[in-house]
């Protein structure tokens, strides 16, 4: 069965730290797809990276990177030097080929919240 | 370009009632999603729709249902609400309906059900 697990529910750290957020998936399948999205307290969930099962490069945007290991089925989401901008709940999520290839069908983890303090 | 819009962002039903909520698109985006998000979980899908037919469904009861329309905006009705219906109801749009591409969300319709 596939699932997302964020085994941190909230972090809290002072801005200019940097923070790391935890994400392990488990599917069956050789194909799939792993998302970040950011959660502000309006509710709208912000897309932040897309990475396929192929593609194990870590990648960096600006004050963010994300690591991604297949040896450990884990998608780890670094913010450097933190802002109070990104204070948040931070969704981890999967989509795998076992749902007949229907686009819409992502696996959510539970959610870190993160407040960064000034 | 406008993003995902959903309406309306706050209403409060009593148990029993009918509820709709209302997604319109991104422009060019021809599949919808709708997912359930009840406080501190993270959001569960709900249904898919591309080109006005259902693609997925995940594992609601009857009471649920959505529809597309040729404009590619969408409806999810839900019957006979109960107070474990209360939560933040998402739509999310694709340009197509190929697994794995990126969807993109709304704010949400906040349903209270007392």
């Amino acid at each position: 069965a596939q699932k997302v697990t964020q085994a941190q529910t909230e972090i809290s750290v002072v801005e200019k730290e940097d923070v790391t957020l935890d994400c392990v998936y488990e599917t069956r399948d050789t194909t799939y797809y792993l998302f970040w999205y950011k959660q502000p307290p309006s509710g709208e969930l912000v897309f932040l990276i897309r990475r396929n099962s192929f593609d194990e490069q870590n990648e960096i945007s600006g004050r963010y990177s994300w690591n991604f290991q297949k040896s450990t089925s884990s998608f780890n989401f670094t913010i450097t030097a933190s802002q109070v901008v990104d204070s948040a709940v931070y969704f981890c999520a999967l989509s795998d080929m076992n749902y007949g290839g229907s686009q819409g069908n992502l696996i959510f983890g539970k959610g870190t919240k993160l407040s960064v303090k000034p | 370009d406008a993003g995902v819009t959903q309406s309306p962002t706050h209403l409060i039903k009593t148990r029993g009632q009918h509820v709709t909520l209302r997604c319109s698109p991104i422009s060019g985006h021809k599949s919808v999603s709708w997912y359930q998000q009840v406080l501190g979980q993270g959001p569960q899908f709900i249904f898919q729709y591309y080109e006005k037919e259902e693609r997925g469904r995940g594992n609601f009861p009857d009471r649920f249902s959505a529809r597309q329309f040729p404009n590619y905006s969408s409806e999810l009705n839900v019957n006979a609400l109960l107070l474990g219906d209360s939560a933040l109801y998402l739509c999310a749009s694709g340009p197509d309906g190929i697994s794995g591409n990126t969807i993109y969300f709304g704010e949400g319709s906040w349903l209270t059900v007392v």
